[in-house]
């Protein structure tokens, strides 16, 4: 199983973007990038997923480098609603990958006022 | 709206007692997971299930026992509780890609 290497924490001044790094020198061809994160007590929320190219939604950009061995969050505008661990997992899709969503200890991103 | 519910949210029971966390989504997702949160590790998962009458082991399945009768529901039982199990729980469940798993509130439990 592919496994991510991530900061333990991280600071980021509000209204500034925040990036998240993840390391994933391991990650086989058809493993995908996924993000969560975890606001204190509350279950984990996805954020963002991808393969190849680079991705973006309403909550953040994910940005995965040519050789698909390291990753970037980012958060655009970060608010203190961003205040939260962030995972960095690669697994693969579908049923038979069900059982390598390995979260690790994450990054705990705090947003400064 | 489609949710993913979690009971009870608090436990306390004594060792050696059999305690059943609930699960219940109504996504209508066919696999589910069951994770342990304890400080320092993350999350770790315990058991899933891909579908009715279909449950497999996790990282971290001894202790602990999962069925599967139908889509909404996937309870865990720890048949004889351990100090060691003290933990925060958490349910989720996906769609059959998986490319996102929508998460519980979790079940903070505390064997004495």
């Amino acid at each position: 199983d592919a496994k991510t290497t991530q900061p333990p924490s991280m600071d980021c001044a509000e209204g500034r973007a925040a990036n998240l790094p993840c390391n994933h020198s391991t990650i086989s061809g058809n493993e995908y990038v996924y993000w969560y994160r975890q606001i204190h007590s509350q279950g984990p929320q996805y954020i963002i997923h991808g393969l190849k190219n680079n991705e973006t939604n309403e909550m953040a950009s994910l940005i995965i480098t040519e050789d698909r061995k390291s990753s970037t969050l980012i958060l655009p505008h970060a608010t203190l609603r961003d205040t939260a661990v962030y995972y960095c997992i690669v697994r693969v899709a579908g049923q038979t990958g069900a059982n390598n969503l390995f979260f690790g200890t994450g990054t705990r991103l705090t947003v400064i006022p | 709206d489609a949710e993913i519910t979690q009971s009870p949210r608090h436990k306390i029971t004594e060792t050696g007692r059999q305690v059943t966390l609930a699960c219940h989504q109504t996504w209508n997702h066919n696999n589910m997971f069951w994770y342990r949160q304890d400080l320092g590790h993350g999350l770790r998962l315990i058991h899933y299930s891909y579908g009715v009458h279909d449950t497999n082991k996790g990282e971290v399945s001894d202790g602990y026992s999962v069925s599967r009768s139908n889509t909404e529901d996937l309870p865990l039982t720890l048949e004889s509780a351990a100090s060691s199990q003290t933990s925060v729980y958490f349910c989720a469940s996906s769609g059959l890609v998986g490319h996102e798993q929508f998460f519980g509130p979790g079940t903070r439990l505390t064997v004495l």
